[in-house]
């Protein structure tokens, strides 16, 4: 079984300061995307990397897929309360037919002003 | 309405009672999915269609079938509600399901409780 671990599962900070979360795995995936959810709704896209090393930005957001691509990392700078929410990563692992997708366990940040 | 739908929003069932949760989209995606998700173990997958006619077992399928009709509707039935079952059930769509890298539209989830 092909599992994504996240870390930290829990993160709580203030507001203005940066927090990277972490995606790790001992698969290679073929993509990697991470999701972002609000209480009382589904998950939305944030962005998929694909390349091994491909680093995308989101304003404030950065996303990076590992050279291997088995790891990935999501880093805010400057939180704001708004960022508050469960962060997701989700895998297509090599060779999975029909592109579906395995979730990590979520980090679920909490950003005080 | 553009997007997924799912109903109900949520539920209170009592254990052995049969129970058919509803999605419907209306972007013509041919792929589609359920997940549950429960605290500390994030979105499972329990079943998916890849296109309407076809269906395929995830990660939890046990206690769980789906039907595909047609392109629009994927309803999840669980034949006999075990307490195990509680969770909040998302259903999901992709436009195709062979592209790794399409992004996945999620319902808003119906949460269910079996007593």
């Amino acid at each position: 079984t092909q599992l994504l671990e996240q870390s930290p599962q829990f993160l709580s900070i203030q507001e203005g300061e940066n927090l990277t979360v972490y995606c790790n795995s001992s698969s290679v995936f073929s993509s990697l995307q991470w999701y972002r959810q609000e209480p009382g709704e589904g998950p939305v896209l944030l962005v998929t990397v694909v390349t091994g090393g491909e680093v995308k930005k989101l304003k404030r957001l950065t996303f990076q897929f590992g050279d291997a691509r088995k790891d990935s990392s999501l880093h805010i700078t400057a939180a704001q309360p708004g960022d508050t929410g469960l962060y997701l990563c989700a895998g297509v692992s090599l060779g999975n037919q029909g592109g579906k997708l395995i979730f990590g366990q979520g980090t679920e940040l909490s950003v005080k002003p | 309405i553009a997007g997924i739908t799912q109903a109900p929003t949520s539920q209170i069932l009592a254990a052995g009672r049969r129970m058919t949760l509803r999605c419907t989209q209306d972007m013509r995606h041919n792929a589609m999915y359920w997940y549950r998700q429960d605290l500390g173990l994030g979105l499972r997958l329990i079943h998916y269609s890849n296109t309407a006619g076809t269906t395929g077992k995830g990660e939890v399928p046990d206690g769980y079938s789906v039907s595909r009709a047609n392109t629009d509707d994927f309803p999840l039935t669980l034949a006999s509600a075990v307490p195990s079952q509680t969770s909040v059930y998302f259903c999901a769509s992709k436009a195709s399901a062979g592209y790794s890298y399409n992004e996945q539209f999620f319902g808003p989830g119906t949460r269910l409780t079996v007593l």
